[in-house]
């Protein structure tokens, strides 16, 4: 069965340069949700899309932001790295009552 | 305090034993909650989700709810060691039974040894 994808599965970065993690649904997937996950932490929602429209946004920073492409791949494009964006950051899959994580993406910013 | 809070961990556990984890929340409008597991550096895995008050029995895994109480407990029957990981409880606190962004609590280890 098809699964979530995420790339790059690991990324590593420099303080104040950019990142571009990208999501690919579950084919017939509605819905994607952004998650980062600090080291020893749990799941904080950054931003959801459906149908391509943003549909709720979270804790995420001003330097961060998403979106939802004609084919339902997401990218979440974040701007001025900073170290405490080192993270775990999935995406979730979703349609009506099924809902998938990604493997994730390991931003690491040094 | 956190939306979403969980039993203090770790929780330790002898093979074969009943593991019991727990759950608070505190918005009463908050309709659907579910049970992830995550191993080390994976993503989390959905176990199960409830909406009802009462008990929702998956194999060896049943969910229980009491949203007069806003509690959510996971107990896990014949633990075996594969059962070793963090298991988050989240909420959708917007009502409605669907996923919608979720609410974690912070996670239990869960150890189960031969």
């Amino acid at each position: 069965a098809a699964g979530v994808i995420q790339s790059p599965r690991h990324l590593i970065k420099e303080k104040r340069e950019t990142a571009t993690l990208k999501c690919y649904p579950i084919p017939r997937h509605d819905t994607v949700y952004w998650y980062q996950q600090g080291p020893g932490q749990d799941p904080q929602f950054l931003i959801s899309f459906y149908e391509k429209m943003q549909s709720d946004k979270g804790s995420i920073p001003d330097r961060f932001s998403a979106q939802q492409f004609s084919d339902y791949h997401s990218e979440l494009n974040m701007s001025s790295l900073e170290l405490g964006d080192s993270a775990l950051y999935f995406c979730a899959s979703t349609r009506r009552d099924t809902q998938y994580f990604g493997p994730g993406t390991r931003l690491t910013v040094l | 305090q956190k939306e979403v809070e969980q039993n203090s961990g770790p929780l330790s556990v002898p093979e074969g034993a009943i593991a019991s984890l727990n759950c608070t929340y505190s918005d009463r409008g908050s309709q659907s909650f579910f049970w992830y597991r995550q191993y080390s550096g994976k993503s989390p895995e959905l176990i199960m989700f409830i909406y009802s008050n009462g008990d929702k029995e998956d194999g060896r895994f049943t969910a229980q709810l009491n949203k007069a109480s806003q509690y959510v407990s996971l107990l896990i029957r014949d633990s075996q060691p594969s059962d070793s990981a963090t298991y988050l409880c989240a909420v959708n606190p917007a009502g409605g039974t669907s996923y919608g962004k979720l609410t974690f609590g912070q996670g239990t280890i869960l150890t189960v040894h031969p």
